[in-house]
């Protein structure tokens, strides 16, 4: 099985910087997904690691460390929009290379 | 980018009915697509894998019988949540995925299905 941990809420303030982390726990890691899901709506990708290192796209930049099972998601210049959950995924190769999800992050932006 | 439609958007129905929810692959094909239920400020639980022409693979805890699962197409698969109880009532999304192994999931917007 898999253990995907991830902060339950937390709250930033409007063009701040916040980081949302991500700990996993798998026994045949292939990758490693970040998703934005607003209430009442399906998630939408925001990036993929399966590399060491930071994937960086606009705003928003991924990290991943396989040696420590560890990633986080960075957002800068925050947004009132991005009042989202963020959804860590794992892909598994020892599953059918299906995605486990943890379970999400609320992201609460104030003014 | 890959589009995943997936319909209706919203279903009401009563206690001991049938309701049927589609999901399609509208620009590329899909030999698999993966079946999910959000309970409220829950996250994704997978709760099959839909193959294109076999059989579907159910996780854990979630009955065959009660979820039916068709995957007739390269395009379409249909979750029917057969005899449904107010306890159904859930937040279902169909996602799919294009052939390439690092390729993400494209999700479905959604049905939210509320059972009275």
């Amino acid at each position: 099985g898999q253990n995907i941990d991830q902060p339950t809420e937390m709250t930033a303030t409007e063009g701040a910087i916040v980081q949302i982390n991500c700990t996993y726990q798998t026994s045949g890691f292939n990758g490693l997904f970040w998703y934005q899901q607003h209430a009442g709506e399906a998630p939408t990708f925001l990036s993929y690691n399966v590399l060491d290192g930071l994937e960086e796209k606009g705003r928003f930049s991924s990290f991943l460390s396989r040696s420590k099972g560890y990633s986080y998601l960075l957002l800068k210049e925050l947004q009132m929009k991005d009042s989202a959950s963020y959804l860590c995924a794992v892909r598994d190769n020892n599953a059918g290379n299906m995605l486990t999800f943890g379970g999400g992050t609320r992201l609460m932006v104030k003014p | 980018g890959a589009v995943v439609s997936q319909h209706p958007s919203r279903v009401i129905c009563k206690s001991g009915t049938s309701v049927k929810i589609e999901c399609r692959s509208l620009d590329f094909q899909a030999t698999t697509m993966f079946w999910y239920r959000q309970f409220p400020k829950q996250s994704l639980m997978l709760m099959a894998t839909s193959n294109e022409g076999s059989k579907a693979t159910y996780e854990q805890g979630v009955e065959k019988d009660k979820f039916l699962i068709n995957h007739a197409s390269l395009t379409l698969s249909t979750l029917t949540v057969t005899s449904a109880h107010p306890e159904d009532s859930s937040f279902y999304i169909c996602s799919a995925r294009v052939l390439q192994v690092d390729s993400p999931l494209h999700f479905g917007n959604g049905t939210r299905l509320t059972v009275t």
